[in-house]
């Protein structure tokens, strides 16, 4: 079974641009969620898709926008990128059963460098 | 609320030291918890986990126990290697809370030939 993909790996924006990030999660999981990784703050949570809905957020400004498809696969956009807004976005996909065993599995990453 | 505590790092061990990374947890339900593991360059890699208490997860020598009367559930390897040199994170998940994890912030582990 493919793992969780994330496209594109690296992105180099400037201040000010936007950008889209792209999840596939594992077939049959029908849950997403969106982490920023940072040497200074390190694993923090953005936000939770399930059957295209927001579940949970995290406490990000209203310039990190999500959303979810049909199909589970999942983007998410920044708009007004600021340098801060630099790190390695990391999506997550577990099956979502409603039983707290679930697990999480991530995938590689997007590194966004914004200059 | 629900919240991950991990000791410091970075630790720096010898090739075939014993390793503990400690790890302590508060829940306001019946929490499931984790270890994950990041190599460098790349995503979380699941490691172990357990989903109740006196529960023990293991995977690739590392163990670690859920103990509900302690909030805890410690990282444990006899004997590391080179290559278990990562970065090692704690998490939790509650049911109450839906779907999301809760991580720590994460110790950074060297082992040094």
């Amino acid at each position: 079974k493919a793992g969780v993909t994330q496209t594109p790996r690296y992105l180099i924006k400037t201040r000010g641009q936007q950008v889209t990030l792209s999840c596939s999660p594992i077939s049959g999981h029908r849950s997403v969620s969106w982490y920023q990784q940072t040497p200074g703050q390190g694993l923090q949570f953005l936000f939770e898709y399930f059957s295209e809905t927001q579940r949970n957020k995290g406490n990000f400004p209203g310039r990190f926008s999500g959303r979810q498809f049909s199909n589970s696969r999942s983007e998410m956009n920044v708009s007004t990128l600021e340098l801060g807004d630099s790190a390695l976005y990391l999506c997550a996909s577990s099956l979502a059963s409603g039983e707290n065993t679930d697990t999480q599995y991530f995938g590689p990453g997007t590194r966004l460098t914004v200059l | 609320g629900n919240s991950v505590t991990q000791m410091e790092g970075p630790v720096t061990l010898s090739e075939e030291a014993f390793l503990t990374i400690n790890c302590t947890y508060t829940a306001t339900g019946y929490p499931s918890l984790f270890w994950y593991v990041q190599y460098p360059g790349e995503g979380l890699q699941l490691l172990l986990k357990a989903t109740k208490a006196d529960d023990k997860g293991s995977n690739k020598g590392f163990e670690a126990t859920y103990r509900k009367e302690t909030t805890s559930f410690h990282l444990e390897k006899g004997s590391v290697q080179v290559s278990d040199s990562a970065v090692y994170f704690c998490a939790l998940s509650d049911q109450g809370t839906g779907n999301q994890f809760y991580f720590g912030t994460g110790t950074s582990l060297t082992v040094i030939p």
